[in-house]
């Protein structure tokens, strides 16, 4: 059973390029979480999505910052015009179970690293 | 959202077993309580969690107090590999609806040979 997969692992991007973020969840697995940790911080959740559906964004940027999980393919974490302060690792996750119960456990990817120069 | 509270770092003797606590005074009645953690450079990894009896799993132990305000992850023999930054969350209803993971600043915890 392969785990949850990201790509690029890194990505060097100058200010003002975009940046997209992959991934794919585990077999099965249909919620997919977004958490990014900026340098020498902790995790921070961005936004928690179910195939083709924005579940919880209350975590994501109110600008330049996009995500979806289309009905096939990974799902995908967009940063339109990048600044220096975007540069973090990423952390995808995914859950098996239909949230909220509390007893749901979160599979997480190695993450994207991006800098931005 | 219920909050945890853990020492910033601990320091451990490798084949020694190690005690992390977690306090959660303001948990509710429906949150289940999670241990992740995370290695240098790597994404967070399941540990263990549990609601109300304490759990046991192949990577460690979880005690819950009784009055479920504290608990205690519990690794049996700490080895080299166990160095990593251990986060004790708080999940369900009471704490987040939609499953989110709010990550506090964790337990360093270093494992000396």
């Amino acid at each position: 059973n392969a785990g949850v997969m990201q790509n690029p692992r890194h990505l060097v991007r100058r200010r003002g390029q975009e940046a997209r973020l992959r991934c794919s969840p585990m077999k099965g697995h249909s919620h997919v979480y977004w958490y990014r940790q900026l340098p020498e911080e902790g995790l921070k959740f961005m936004v928690y999505l179910q195939k083709e559906n924005i579940i919880d964004e209350s975590g994501m940027p109110k600008e330049r910052f996009s995500a979806e999980f289309p009905k096939e393919g990974p799902s995908i974490l967009r940063i339109q015009q990048v600044v220096r302060g975007d540069s973090a690792a990423y952390f995808c996750a995914s859950s098996p179970q239909v949230a909220g119960g509390g007893g749901e456990t979160q599979y997480f990817g190695p993450g994207t690293r991006l800098l931005v120069l | 959202d219920a909050k945890t509270t853990q020492p910033n770092s601990m320091e451990s003797n490798e084949e020694e077993p190690v005690h992390l606590p977690c306090n959660h005074s303001t948990i509710s009645g429906t949150d289940y309580i999670h241990w992740y953690r995370q290695l240098p450079s790597q994404g967070p990894e399941y540990v263990i969690h549990g609601l109300t009896s304490n759990v046991n799993n192949r990577m460690a132990s979880l005690a819950i107090a009784e009055d479920r305000k504290s608990s205690t992850l519990i690794l049996h023999r700490a080895t080299l590999r166990d160095a990593a930054v251990y986060y004790c969350i708080l999940s369900g209803p009471g704490s987040s609806n939609t499953g989110k993971l709010i990550f506090g600043q964790g337990t360093t915890l270093q494992v000396k040979p």
